[in-house]
């Protein structure tokens, strides 16, 4: 079974500062995908950012960007220029494919992030 | 477009009792998952729907079910509640059958208080 591990319970950041959440996983699989979620007050899971194993180049999306390491089997997040409106709890979540279409998240526990003003 | 709807968004129920969740996905999304979220257990996968058809569920008793129906809307009924089933369900969709390349969208789910 995977297994998903984010050590980091809390963080806090200034605003505009850049913070980096870190994720582990343990898979023997060598085709998986890695995903950071982000839920905020309202509850919504909300998608961050994506990454297929496969691919050696770390994913990007606007101030969102990840360091993959495959080897190492690690999967960290950096924020850039924090916002408020990055205050949320992140899940970082793995996924196997069964088979075409059965697919199911496996998620960590969680990194409660604060952007200080 | 309507983003996810679950309702109700709080239930109170007493043990032993069953509740019944609703769940909409995204208007023309086909698949619908469901999760468990607890402060003890985190987040757990409950059981994923496709066009009518339970294709995978995840390590829960037989007290948890699901459907789907014609229109993709989702049901989960839990029968004979305990405390421990105290928690935040939530649902989500997805347009295509591989939720990678379809991502999927959630709703702000359904907060389950068992006394």
């Amino acid at each position: 079974a995977q297994t998903v591990t984010q050590s980091q319970p809390e963080m806090s950041v200034q605003e505009a500062e850049t913070v980096t959440l870190s994720c582990t996983y343990d898979t023997s699989e060598n085709n998986y995908y890695l995903f950071w979620y982000k839920q905020p007050p309202s509850r919504q899971m909300i998608l961050v950012i994506r990454q297929e194993a496969y691919k050696q180049q770390n994913a990007t999306e606007n101030r969102f960007s990840v360091n993959f390491q495959k080897a190492a089997k690690s999967f960290s997040l950096k924020i850039s220029d924090s916002q408020l409106g990055d205050t949320a709890m992140y899940f970082c979540a793995f996924m196997k494919p069964l088979d075409f279409g059965n697919e199911k998240l496996t998620f960590g526990t969680g990194t409660r992030l604060t952007i200080i003003p | 477009k309507a983003g996810v709807t679950q309702t109700p968004r709080y239930l109170i129920k007493t043990r032993g009792q069953q509740v019944t969740l609703s769940c909409s996905p995204i208007s023309g999304h086909r698949s619908v998952s469901w999760y468990q979220q607890t402060p003890g257990q985190g987040l757990q996968f409950l059981f994923e729907y496709f066009s009518e058809t339970q294709r995978n569920k995840g390590n829960f008793p037989g007290r948890f079910s699901g459907r789907q129906f014609s229109n993709s809307r989702s049901e989960m009924n839990v029968s004979t509640l305990e405390l421990g089933d105290s928690a935040l369900y939530l649902c989500a969709s997805s347009l295509m059958e591989s939720s990678y390349n379809s991502p999927l969208h959630f709703g702000n789910g359904t907060r389950l208080t068992v006394t």
